[in-house]
Order: C-alpha cells, then sequence, then structure tokens
C-alpha cells in the first residue's frame, strides 16, 4: 500500500509557463489537501478536495491556480503563468473519508527562474 | 494574530534530555495535529489527538481542550530526533511556525 505519491519531486519552470503538479493519494482515501511552504516560511493550506468536488479552496490565490481531483486519476494542482514568488515547495496529504488522519507526499519542490 | 502558536522556535538539546515543545492555539478545532518535517525532506503525521495524551516510543503529546494548548515531549532525545516538529489544528489546518529542533551527540 504505497503512501501519498507526488510527482515530480522536483520542478523547475521559466516565468510564464505553467506548472502542473500531481498528487495520487493513499488507497481508500478520498480527501486532498493541497499546502505550500514558501522559503523560510511555514505551510500554509490552499485548497480541500473530493473526487469531482473542490470542498473549500479558501487558501489559493485568486488568480492562476487552480486544483481538481478527478473521478479518475491523481489530483492536479495547476499553476498558470508562473512568477518568481511561486517558488515554492507544495505538499499534498490524503485522508479517509470521515477520519483525520492525515498522511502527506514527500512533496513537489518548484523552482521558477 | 496568528492561529496557532508555538514555543520555542528553536531549540537545542543534549542527547538524552527531555524535550518540551508547546503550541498554544485560539480557534476551536475538532483535533490537533504534531508533523515531524526532517531538512529537504517530507512530512510525517506524529499524532492527532482531540483530548487527553497519546504516546508513542520516546514521544508523548497532551492536549488541554478548555486551555487551548497541545504540548509534545520527547524523553531520551537523540540525534536522529533533529528535525521541524510542526503544530496544526483545524480541519484544513492552521499551521504553526513550527519549532527547529537540533539534538547535539
Amino acid at each position: 500500500n504505497a503512501g501519498v505519491m507526488q510527482n515530480p519531486r522536483h520542478l523547475v519552470r521559466r516565468r510564464g509557463q505553467e506548472a502542473r503538479l500531481r498528487c495520487s493519494p493513499m488507497k481508500g482515501h478520498s480527501h486532498v489537501y493541497w499546502y505550500r511552504q514558501l522559503p523560510e516560511e511555514g505551510l500554509k493550506f490552499m485548497v480541500y478536495l473530493q473526487k469531482e468536488n473542490i470542498i473549500d479552496e479558501s487558501g489559493m490565490p485568486k488568480e492562476r491556480f487552480s486544483a481538481e481531483f478527478p473521478k479518475e486519476g491523481p489530483s492536479i494542482l495547476r499553476i498558470q503563468q508562473v512568477v518568481r514568488g511561486d517558488s515554492a515547495a507544495y505538499f499534498c496529504a490524503s485522508s479517509p473519508p470521515r477520519s483525520g488522519g492525515y498522511t502527506f507526499g514527500s512533496g513537489t519542490r518548484l523552482t521558477v527562474v | 494574530k496568528n492561529e496557532v502558536e508555538q514555543s520555542p522556535q528553536n531549540l537545542t538539546a543534549q542527547e538524552g534530555e527531555f524535550i518540551t515543545i508547546n503550541c498554544s492555539y485560539s480557534v476551536g478545532i475538532s483535533a490537533l495535529h504534531w508533523l515531524q518535517q526532517h531538512p529537504g525532506g517530507g512530512i510525517v503525521s506524529l499524532f492527532m489527538l482531540s483530548s487527553g495524551k497519546k504516546k508513542h516510543g520516546r514521544l508523548i503529546a497532551t492536549i488541554n481542550i478548555q486551555e487551548k494548548h497541545s504540548s509534545l515531549h520527547i524523553t531520551a532525545s537523540h540525534p536522529r530526533d533533529s528535525a521541524v516538529y510542526i503544530c496544526a489544528v483545524g480541519d484544513q489546518f492552521y499551521f504553526g511556525t513550527g519549532t527547529s529542533l537540533t539534538v547535539i551527540p
């Protein structure tokens, strides 16, 4: 039973490009959460998704960022027209329904050059 | 004001020492989590607490819901315990800024 799988582990994008970060939750987990950790800062909640539904996106920047968790396949965090300030570690966590047992992925480290 | 306050921010201890990290929060919660993050590495969930006390190996976590306070204790600390310890509360997580622990041999 693999843990939460995030890929890629490292992603380099030039300013203006798009970044797509993928998160495959643990088997049996239907809830996915995305968090961002800016350099020298703490973790911040971004978005909470269940299959085909965005439950809470209060932490998402209003522009350029979107997230989805389709019926089939991984959850995707998409950042359009990346800027240097988007450089950060992006972590995904998953949990089963009706439980707070969270499991974190290893993160994707995005560098915008 | 942050929803979650941790102290201390940095902690250096000698191997074998008893360590305490504190977390105070201001929001109503159903559960509090303690997380561990190693340098450059991922995040591990250590405990989820809604009341009382939990123990796992040398780690003990306590929570006082009325006082909105939790503590993480490490007994007989070891250099491999060196990491950042993060307190998180709420369903989607408000995070503390973390406590960076260094245990010296």
